[in-house]
């Protein structure tokens, strides 16, 4: 079935240096949409990235990531880690379960941002 | 715009007592809702999904169920909570482009 797996568990970066979350997916969906969701402590999941078209990158709050069918990835990127970037990131794809479509999340990976 | 609001916003049950969490929307004619849950420490996962009223179907089968009563409300329930029921319950609904935006949640401890 489908499928999402992220960078596991903790990253913790020194403010200032790049990000970079990995995640890979399986689809037997041709045309799939996939998220990045950023889930600050005490607030519920918030969308950060979305993309369904190939090789274009996509970029919001100084994040970015690009939709690759070649790799089936979709890396979430920054170029200089700030302490609000601390949260849990899930990356999550909208697949098909027979006749549902449902976004199927990956584990989550926390980034800590240290001074 | 549209808002999400989720009830109560955390809750301490025993073991065997009835359970009902409720989501509303303001703002969306006929949204496709749906329920979330994450265990502590776990992933999120799809419980139900409904499109319209008195139209609910079932992702996960954890001893719950969900209603849809009204058009822009969401209701999750059981008769007899478990220990394995703690957790993290999200009401969300969907865009068109797929994107789905999350409620407030509701904290929920069986003890």
């Amino acid at each position: 079935g489908d499928s999402v797996t992220q960078t596991e568990g903790l990253v913790t970066l020194t403010e200032g240096l790049p990000v970079m979350l990995n995640c890979t997916y399986q689809t037997i969906y041709s045309n799939p949409f996939l998220f990045w969701y950023v889930h600050y402590l005490n607030e519920s999941p918030r969308l950060l990235l979305k993309s369904s078209t190939d090789n274009k990158r996509t970029e919001h709050q100084g994040f970015h990531a690009t939709l690759h069918k070649s790799s089936s990835s979709f890396h979430l990127q920054k170029s200089s880690a700030q302490l609000s970037d601390s949260a849990l990131y899930y990356c999550a794809l909208t697949g098909i379960t027979g006749n549902t479509r449902k976004l199927i999340f990956g584990l989550g990976t926390t980034l800590q941002v240290q001074p | 715009a549209q808002t999400i609001h989720q009830w109560p916003v955390a809750e301490i049950k025993a073991v065997g007592s009835p359970l009902s969490l409720g989501c509303t929307i303001k703002g969306k004619s006929s949204p496709n809702l749906y329920w979330y849950w994450q265990a502590t420490g776990g992933t999120l996962q799809q419980l139900f999904y409904s499109i319209t009223v008195g139209q609910v179907e079932s992702v996960v089968q954890l001893n719950l169920s969900a209603s849809r009563p009204k058009d822009d409300q969401f209701i999750l329930s059981t008769e007899k909570l478990l220990l394995s029921h703690s957790g993290f319950y999200l009401c969300a609904w969907r865009t068109g482009g797929y994107e789905q935006y999350f409620g407030p949640g509701t904290r929920l401890t069986v003890l």
